[in-house]
C-alpha cells in the first residue's frame, strides 16, 4: 500500500540550513507536498512539487525530488527559531484519488 | 482571502455526548476534506467532497460519524456518541481542481 515516511526528529542551530528527507513507495505519485504545522495550529502549505521536476526552489525553501529512490528533500536555508514546527511530507497520486497521504511529520527544533 | 475556517477551535466534551464541527471552504473551492489527525501522527481522510457530493467516505466510521454539505460550500461533521478515543484535531481542507489543497486551524476535540 501507499506509504510515507519521515525522520521523527531534526535538531539545528540557528544560521545553519536544515534538510528534512521523506520516502514514499508509490512511483505513480504525481504531487508532493510539505506542509508545516505549529503548536495549536493547522497545516499550512509550504511549497509543493511536480513529479516531472527534480528541483523547486521558493526563497529560503529548496525542495528536491530524486524520482527513482522515492525520496523527497525540503532544505531551509538559514534557519531561524520560527522554523521551530513540524514538518509533513505529504503525497498525492492516482490511486488515492485527490487525497493526500501523509507522514507521521518531522519535529524540526532550532536552538538559538 | 480568508482562508478555510472552522469551528469550535477547541471542544471538551464527555465521552457518549454528541459533536458537531463546522467548516468554511476558502470561496470557490469546489473540493472539500476532512481528516482526522491523532496526537504525533500524520492527519487520515475521513472524507471527501466533489461539489455537494461524498466521492470519498470509505475511511469514515459511519456507525458514530456522520457529514454533510449542503449546497456543495460549508460543511459539517458529527460525532454521535463521541468516544474517548476520538480525542484528536478534525481538520477541515479545501481545493480547487486538487493540486494545492489549504488547511484550516483544525477543530481540538477532548473527550473525558
Amino acid at each position: 500500500g501507499e506509504d510515507v515516511e519521515q525522520s521523527l526528529f531534526l535538531s539545528v542551530r540557528e544560521g545553519d540550513s536544515s534538510v528534512i528527507n521523506c520516502t514514499y513507495t508509490d512511483s505513480s505519485s504525481t504531487y508532493l507536498y510539505w506542509y508545516k504545522q505549529e503548536p495549536g495550529a493547522g497545516l499550512q502549505l509550504l511549497t509543493y512539487i511536480f513529479s516531472n521536476m527534480d528541483m523547486k526552489q521558493d526563497q529560503r525553501l529548496t525542495v528536491l525530488l530524486n524520482k527513482k529512490d522515492k525520496h523527497l528533500s525540503l532544505r531551509i536555508a538559514d534557519t531561524q527559531t520560527g522554523d521551530s514546527a513540524i514538518y509533513f511530507c505529504a503525497e498525492m497520486n492516482t490511486g488515492s484519488q485527490g487525497n493526500l497521504i501523509f507522514g507521521k511529520g518531522t519535529k524540526l527544533s532550532v536552538k538559538p | 482571502e480568508a482562508g478555510v475556517v472552522q469551528s469550535p477551535r477547541y471542544k471538551i466534551i464527555e465521552k457518549k455526548q454528541p459533536v458537531a464541527f463546522w467548516c468554511n471552504p476558502i470561496s470557490g473551492h469546489n473540493t472539500l476534506y476532512w481528516y482526522l489527525q491523532n496526537l504525533g501522527q500524520g492527519p487520515e481522510l475521513l472524507i471527501r467532497y466533489e461539489n455537494e457530493e461524498a466521492v470519498d467516505d470509505s475511511q469514515l466510521p459511519k456507525d458514530r460519524f456522520s457529514a454533510e454539505r449542503l449546497k456543495g460550500v460549508d460543511s459539517t461533521l458529527k460525532i454521535q456518541p463521541a468516544e474517548l478515543g476520538d480525542s484528536a484535531v478534525y481538520l477541515c481542507a479545501s481545493s480547487f481542481s486538487g493540486n494545492t489543497i489549504y488547511f484550516g486551524e483544525g477543530s481540538w476535540l477532548t473527550v473525558v
